[in-house]
């Protein structure tokens, strides 16, 4: 079966602007999660969805926003992009969130 | 605070030899806790959730709730372990799910022939 998908790969944005990233789940899969991972603070937890809805959240700025849609594919946006935000932006999958958790291969973002 | 702190970011064994893979956490509450694996070039995977207690890849972990401590252990290192470690709790008071996971910073094994 397929696994989690992130579109996409890479991404190199300016200051200021805005970007939207992509993960489709394994299929079945309801719940979402995203992780920023930089190598100064690790993996760190930015919010999680689990049918459509927002179940989770992490200590991100608002900047930082998600979401859900019916089929449970997720996209996260951040706005107002700052050079701190380049990082690794992981996306994992699960059935219902009580068991462990399928991650994708992750976007890459690059901010200048 | 809930934390997970893994205290060594490179451990370096010769093939053969035990592995301890420290964890330890700050949780208030019943930790779900779990081991994942990051091989180079590979997307992170799960290894191993302390609820199952299982063993997988001849890699076992106890739960030791006394020492808030969730070390991974494999009596024999083979090279294909090398790897990055990260130990990962589960922050199951907010609602139940297992999706917001807090995760160490990681180590680095490296198994030497």
């Amino acid at each position: 079966k397929a696994g989690v998908t992130q579109t996409p790969r890479y991404l190199i944005k300016t200051r200021g602007q805005q970007v939207t990233l992509s993960c489709s789940p394994i299929s079945g899969h309801r719940s979402v999660s995203w992780y920023q991972q930089t190598p100064g603070q690790g993996l760190q937890f930015l919010f999680e969805y689990f049918s459509e809805t927002q179940r989770n959240k992490g200590n991100f700025p608002g900047r930082f926003s998600g979401r859900q849609f019916s089929n449970s594919r997720s996209e996260m946006n951040v706005s107002t992009l700052e050079l701190g935000d380049s990082a690794l932006y992981l996306c994992a999958s699960s059935w219902t969130g009580s068991e462990g958790y399928t991650f994708g291969s992750g976007t890459r973002l690059t901010v200048v | 605070a809930q934390r997970v702190t893994q205290p060594e970011k490179l451990l370096s064994v010769f093939k053969g030899a035990p592995v301890e893979l420290k964890c330890n956490y700050s949780y208030s509450g019943s930790p779900e806790l779990f081991w994942y694996v990051q091989y180079s070039r590979q997307r992170l995977q799960l290894l191993l959730r302390h609820i199952s207690r299982e063993s997988i890849k001849g890699f076992t972990a106890d739960l030791n709730k006394g020492e808030t401590s969730f070390h991974l252990k494999k009596p024999f290192a083979q090279e294909e372990d090398s790897a990055m470690y990260y130990c990962a709790l589960s922050g199951r008071n907010y609602g139940g799910s297992q999706g917001n996971l807090i995760f160490g910073k990681g180590t680095k094994l490296s198994v030497k022939p």
